[in-house]
C-alpha cells in the first residue's frame, strides 16, 4: 500500500500569511494527488485535484505543486475562513490513502 | 443542486450489524462511482470502500474487509453500506462520497455524515 506523509501536523500562522502544507508518497503517484479542507463539525471539501488543479469555487490563493512523490500545499495570504485542517490523498491506486491532515490555527 | 444525505447511523452493540444509506439528488448517480469514508471522533479520513458506476468493480480497505459491504441501487440513487460484526474501532462519522475521474479517483461532492457508535 502506498503511504502519505503531511507536515507539519499542526502550524499556527496570523491572516495575511503564506502557508505551505507538504504531503510525500511513499512510491511514485504521478500527479494523482489531492486536497482537502475540513472545518470543525463539517465534511471536507474539495480544493486541489490532480496535484495542481485548482477545483472550481475554490479561492486562487490555494495553489497546489508537485510531482512524482513530493507535493505542497500553499495558501497564498491567509485569510480569517482558511483556519481548518488540511489534508492530501492519493488517487493512483487503492486503498485510497489520506494523509494524516495539517490543522492550521490562528497564531 | 448537488447533494449526497446519509442516514442510518446510531449505537450499535459490539459484534452488532448496521446499514447506512446515502442518497443522491441533483445529478446522474448511475454515471459516477461512489466511495465510504469514515473519521474518528478527533481522528483524521480513512478511505473504507469503493463502488464503480454500475457496481461491477468494489474495493475496501483491509481493515474492514469481510466485515463491510458496499453495494449501490442506481433505480434508487443510492448507495449503502452493509456493516456486519462491528468492532469499537468502528465507531466514527461515516461519508459517503462522490468520485469523478480525473486524476484517479476524486471525491468532489460529500454527504453530511452519519455516526456509527460502537459500544456495549
Amino acid at each position: 500500500d502506498i503511504q502519505m506523509t503531511q507536515s507539519p501536523s499542526s502550524l499556527s500562522a496570523s491572516v495575511g500569511d503564506r502557508v505551505t502544507i507538504t504531503c510525500r508518497a511513499s512510491q511514485s503517484i504521478k500527479n494523482y494527488l489531492n486536497w482537502y479542507q475540513q472545518k470543525p463539525g463539517k465534511a471536507p471539501k474539495l480544493l486541489i485535484y490532480g496535484a495542481s488543479s485548482l477545483q472550481s469555487g475554490v479561492p486562487s490563493r490555494f495553489s497546489g505543486s508537485g510531482s512524482g512523490t513530493d507535493f505542497t500545499l500553499t495558501i497564498r495570504s491567509l485569510q480569517p475562513e482558511d483556519f481548518a485542517t488540511y489534508y492530501c490523498q492519493q488517487s493512483y491506486s487503492t486503498p485510497l490513502i489520506f494523509g494524516g491532515g495539517t490543522k492550521v490555527e490562528i497564531k | 443542486e448537488v447533494h449526497l444525505m446519509e442516514s442510518g447511523g446510531g449505537l450499535v452493540q459490539p459484534g452488532g450489524s448496521l446499514r447506512l444509506s446515502c442518497a443522491a439528488s441533483g445529478f446522474t448517480f448511475s454515471s459516477y462511482s461512489m466511495s465510504w469514508v469514515r473519521q474518528a471522533p478527533g481522528k483524521g479520513l480513512e478511505w473504507v470502500s469503493y463502488i464503480s458506476s454500475g457496481g461491477g468493480t468494489i474495493y475496501y480497505a483491509d481493515s474492514v474487509k469481510g466485515r463491510l459491504t458496499i453495494s449501490r441501487d442506481n433505480a434508487k440513487n443510492s448507495v449503502y453500506l452493509q456493516m456486519n460484526g462491528l468492532r469499537a474501532e468502528d465507531s466514527a462519522f461515516y461519508y459517503c462520497a462522490r468520485a469523478v475521474v480525473t486524476a484517479g479517483d476524486v471525491f468532489d461532492i460529500w454527504g453530511q455524515g452519519t455516526m456509527v457508535t460502537v459500544s456495549s
